[in-house]
């Protein structure tokens, strides 16, 4: 099964730019999906296929692909943005799996 | 607007089974697959299975093969994910989820199993 590694955490200071790396060997084949999940909450799609932005989501999200890594990249970070970050992605046999996690602090 | 409602949270014993259900709403059920997504306290989400609503058909992750069955009722647009052979392991959130491609655009509130010894 394919395994989606991420950097367990992620400091920044608002206003900075916060990126999270996903590495995947599979990566290159498959397209990356982004969640947000803030304490006692449902995750929440922040980004899909590797770059597309949901609506709803403010602009300073935006994903990026090369190789086989994944990177979700926050510009302009705000104390709101404080989350653990998942990725996922999905095989050609229906397999899903998703990343460590990464947890987002907000200096 | 497009709703995922979980069951409520159970308790059970070791060896038991639960069945938390997922109603849907909002759009039309059988045209998309629901997945069932697990969260143990401090950890990762991790993928159990899928179900297409449409045809019934189903993939399971390896892990859980033999003690999952996700089921579905189009009458009714709920999704039923059965875990068997509950241990102390199994506590957990439990997620149902709307699939859009390869990933993941709706999600349920969540529902909080306890397995007790």
């Amino acid at each position: 099964s394919h395994e989606l590694t991420q950097p367990p955490s992620v400091s920044v200071s608002p206003g900075q730019t916060a990126r999270i790396t996903c590495s995947g060997d599979a990566l290159p084949k498959q397209n990356t999906y982004w969640y947000q999940q803030k304490p006692g909450q449902a995750p929440v799609s922040v980004m899909y296929t590797d770059t597309e932005r949901p609506s709803g989501i403010p602009e300073r999200f935006s994903g990026s692909k090369s190789g086989t890594t994944a990177t979700l990249t926050i510009s302009g970070v705000q104390a709101e943005d404080e989350a653990d970050y998942y990725c996922q992605s999905a095989d050609s046999y229906g397999i899903y799996v998703f990343g460590t996690g990464t947890k987002v602090t907000v200096l | 607007q497009v709703q995922l409602v979980q069951s409520g949270a159970e308790v059970k014993k070791s060896g038991a089974s639960v069945k938390v259900s997922c109603k849907a709403s909002g759009f039309t059920f059988t045209t998309y697959a629901i997945h069932w997504v697990r969260q143990a306290p401090g950890q990762r989400l991790e993928w159990m299975g899928w179900i297409y609503a449409g045809t019934g058909n189903t993939k399971y992750s390896q892990k859980f093969e033999g003690r999952l069955i996700v089921t579905r009722d189009t009458s009714t647009s709920i999704s039923y994910m059965e875990l068997s052979s509950l241990t102390s392991e199994d506590t957990s959130v439990y997620y149902c989820a709307r699939a859009i491609g390869d990933g993941y655009d709706y999600w349920g509130q969540g529902t909080l199993v306890t397995v007790s010894s």
